[in-house]
């Protein structure tokens, strides 16, 4: 299985300013996505990063918000901008395995935003 | 939409006892199903995988699909205090990689 560290593993902003969450994963890796935990709710996919083109965002999120970046096969960067209390949440990256498709989760970032 | 529906609980169950855990999936495309383990304030963790109709078994967890009834189950034989978390159900359907996952069972095992 693939290790993945995130960080930071929590946050407390101010609204208005950005934050960057980063994600290293400790071998390379095609699929990176990045995913959304607000309290007591599920995981909601925010996009897939894809490496060496521009992120694939769902439904909800656009890019001016939370732009990602994925400089090469093995890190990946969320910025969550311009934020306001509604953004606080559990921030996740994932990563597959490799060809049995498993996805495997960093620890998170927890972000609050006042 | 596609959607992952699951039974928030909580699902209360005295230790030693069997877990029972239901899910159903929209989209019948979906080839791949996973079961997560979430504790509080923990990301999410990977326990089964299951790519084809039947049961699978891995310790005190198997997994059981029908994908004819577009559902799938988990059953944690011999519960332990250990095993109260959030279990969520995760669906891929026809984009590779991409997840959709359930809201997630709560089980809480008593003593």
């Amino acid at each position: 299985s693939a290790v993945i560290s995130q960080k930071p593993s929590r946050d407390i902003c101010q609204r208005g300013t950005s934050l960057t969450i980063q994600c290293q994963v400790d071998s390379q890796v095609t699929m990176m996505f990045w995913y959304r935990q607000q309290p007591g709710q599920s995981l909601t996919l925010i996009a897939t990063a894809n490496q060496g083109s521009e992120a694939t965002y769902e439904s909800g999120f656009v890019i001016d918000k939370f732009p990602i970046s994925r400089p090469n096969l093995t890190f990946s960067t969320l910025t969550v901008s311009n934020m306001s209390p509604e953004d606080s949440s559990i921030y996740l990256c994932s990563a597959d395995s490799g060809s049995n498709e498993k996805l495997f989760f960093g620890s998170g970032t927890q972000l609050s935003v006042l | 939409q596609k959607e992952v529906e699951q039974n928030s609980g909580p699902l209360s169950v005295p230790e030693g006892a069997i877990a029972s855990l239901n899910c159903t999936y929209s989209d019948r495309v979906s080839q791949s199903f996973f079961w997560y383990r979430q504790y509080s304030g923990k990301s999410p963790e990977l326990i089964m995988s299951i790519y084809s109709n039947g049961d699978k078994e891995d310790g005190r967890f198997t997994a059981q699909l029908n994908k004819a009834s577009q559902y799938v189950s988990l059953l944690i034989r011999d519960s332990q205090p250990s095993d109260s978390a959030t279990y969520l159900c995760a669906v891929r359907g026809d984009s590779w990689g991409k997840l959709q996952f359930g809201a997630g069972t709560q089980v809480v095992v008593t003593p």
